[in-house]
């Protein structure tokens, strides 16, 4: 089964800073992929980036870029010139497929919580 | 424009009711999924129905029942709610899947949040 291990709860950064929020994971499958989820304070999940298994360069969006170490089994994101708006719960998630059916589902980790200070 | 979205957004009944959430997407996906949110903010999933068609139930107790009337709406119904069923229940849909590298992301609705007392 897979699993995703967030072992940061909560995480402080100054405005305009990066911030580095760590995500490892543990599969046996060779094919994967690994997203990134935001949830703010009003409680909808918002999707960021994502990043395949098989992709040789790290994904960005904008402000959000994915440091894949795929040896070490991490997908860290990275955010760069934190805003105010930034604060919020973000979750890694692994996605896991159900070949019968096509069928697919997000195993998730426990989140954590990026508060931005002035 | 919604893509995805669930009512109601907040939900507060007694132990022992029934009650019903609905989905509906406009994205034209084949997938849809029922996750729950607990106080603690984990997040796993229920259900996943694919073109109306169960295809993951993830030991969800029988109390609860999806239903897919057709592929773009995926309602929950929960029987004699408990106390345990507090949580934010989200909905969610993505194209079908080619693969586990598929980089379709799913979209999530808003949540629901169910508060039981």
């Amino acid at each position: 089964a897979q699993k995703i291990t967030q072992t940061q709860p909560g995480m402080f950064v100054q405005e305009k800073e990066a911030v580095t929020l760590d995500c490892t994971y543990d599969t046996s499958d060779q094919s994967y992929g690994l997203f990134w989820y935001k949830q703010p304070s009003s409680g909808e999940m918002i999707f960021l980036i994502y990043q395949g298994s098989y992709d040789e360069q790290n994904a960005t969006e904008g402000r959000y870029s994915l440091n894949f170490q795929k040896a070490r089994k991490s997908a860290n994101l990275v955010i760069s010139a934190s805003q105010l708006g930034d604060s919020a719960m973000y979750f890694c998630a692994m996605r896991e497929v159900y070949f019968t059916g096509g069928g697919n589902k997000l195993t998730f980790g426990t989140g954590t919580q990026l508060k931005v200070e002035l | 424009d919604t893509a995805v979205s669930q009512t109601p957004k907040y939900l507060v009944t007694q132990m022992g009711n029934d009650k019903s959430i609905k989905c509906e997407q406009n994205l034209g996906h084949d997938t849809m999924y029922w996750y729950k949110q607990d106080s603690k903010k984990f997040l796993k999933i229920m259900f996943s129905y694919n073109n109306k068609e169960l295809i993951i139930n993830e030991t969800v107790p029988n109390r609860f029942s999806p239903k897919s009337p057709d592929k773009a709406h995926l309602n929950l119904h929960i029987n004699s709610l408990e106390l345990g069923d507090s949580a934010v229940y989200f909905c969610a849909s993505s194209p079908r899947s080619t693969g586990p590298g598929g980089n379709q992301p799913q979209h999530f609705g808003d949540g629901t949040r169910l508060s039981i007392l």
